[in-house]
C-alpha cells in the first residue's frame, strides 16, 4: 500500500512570503499525484495533478507543484502568499489495484497567512 | 452544477448508539466514496461504490459499519454500535466513473462533510 508524508503539521507567513509544503510519496509504480486544499468551512476541493509528462505542474490560484521521481517529492509552491491561502492543504497519490483506484490522502498542512 | 450534499452537519451521539449519515453525489457520477477523517489525520477511504455495487471496502471496519447504495445514486453510511473513536468526519465523494482519476474531468468532488462526536 502507498503512503504519503507530509513534513510540516502547521506553517505560519506573512502576506508576500513564499511558500513550500513538502510531500514524499512511497514508490508504488506508476505515480499519480494531487494537492488538494480545504478552506475554513469550505469542502476539499483539488488543487492541481500529476500524471506524467512535465514535472512541473501549474494548479489554481497560482500553485505550482514539482515531481521530483528521485526524491519521491510532490512539493507545493506558491512566490507570494495572500491572507485567501490560509487553509489546510493535503497531498495525495493515487493507488490502484483490485479493479479500483484509491486516494492515499497525507495528514494534511495548515498554512496561516498573517496580514 | 450542485455540489456534493451531506446530512447532517454534525451529530453528537453517545457510545453504543446508532447512527446514519446520508449523500447526495453530483447527478450522473457512478463513482461514490466514503471517507473517515480523524482529527489531524487525512481523509482515508472506507468504501467505494462504482453504481450500485461495492467496488473496494477492505478498509470498512464490516462489525459496525456498514453502507449501501441501492438505487446507484444517494447512499447511507450507518455505524452501530458507535465507539468514541468513531469521532470524526465522514466526508463522501464522488466521480464521473471508476476509471483512472487522472483523466479529463474525472475529478472526484467531495461534500462538506458529517462531523460526529460520540460520547
Amino acid at each position: 500500500a502507498q503512503s504519503v508524508s507530509q513534513h510540516n503539521h502547521h506553517v505560519i507567513l506573512s502576506e508576500a512570503a513564499s511558500l513550500e509544503l513538502g510531500c514524499n510519496y512511497s514508490y508504488g509504480g506508476t505515480v499519480n499525484l494531487f494537492w488538494y486544499v480545504q478552506y475554513p468551512g469550505q469542502h476539499l476541493q483539488l488543487l492541481l495533478k500529476y500524471f506524467s509528462g512535465d514535472p512541473l505542474v501549474k494548479g489554481i490560484k497560482g500553485f505550482e507543484a514539482e515531481f521530483i521521481k528521485s526524491k519521491f517529492s510532490f512539493n507545493l509552491r506558491k512566490p507570494s502568499v495572500q491572507w485567501s491561502d490560509t487553509a489546510e492543504y493535503f497531498c495525495a497519490s493515487l493507488y490502484s489495484g483490485a479493479g479500483s483506484y484509491q486516494l492515499t490522502f497525507g495528514k494534511g498542512t495548515k498554512l496561516s497567512v498573517i496580514p | 452544477e450542485a455540489g456534493v450534499a451531506q446530512s447532517p452537519r454534525y451529530k453528537i451521539i453517545e457510545k453504543r448508539q446508532s447512527v446514519a449519515f446520508w449523500c447526495n453525489p453530483i447527478s450522473g457520477h457512478a463513482t461514490l466514496y466514503w471517507y473517515q477523517q480523524i482529527l489531524g489525520q487525512g481523509p482515508k477511504l472506507l468504501i467505494q461504490f462504482q453504481n450500485n455495487g461495492v467496488v473496494d471496502d477492505s478498509q470498512l471496519p464490516k462489525d459496525r459499519f456498514s453502507a449501501e447504495r441501492l438505487k446507484g445514486v444517494d447512499s447511507t453510511l450507518k455505524i452501530q454500535p458507535a465507539k468514541l473513536e468513531d469521532s470524526a468526519v465522514y466526508l463522501c465523494a464522488s466521480s464521473l466513473t471508476l476509471l483512472n482519476l487522472m483523466l479529463a474531468n474525472n475529478e472526484q468532488f467531495f461534500g462538506p462533510g458529517t462531523r460526529l462526536t460520540v460520547l
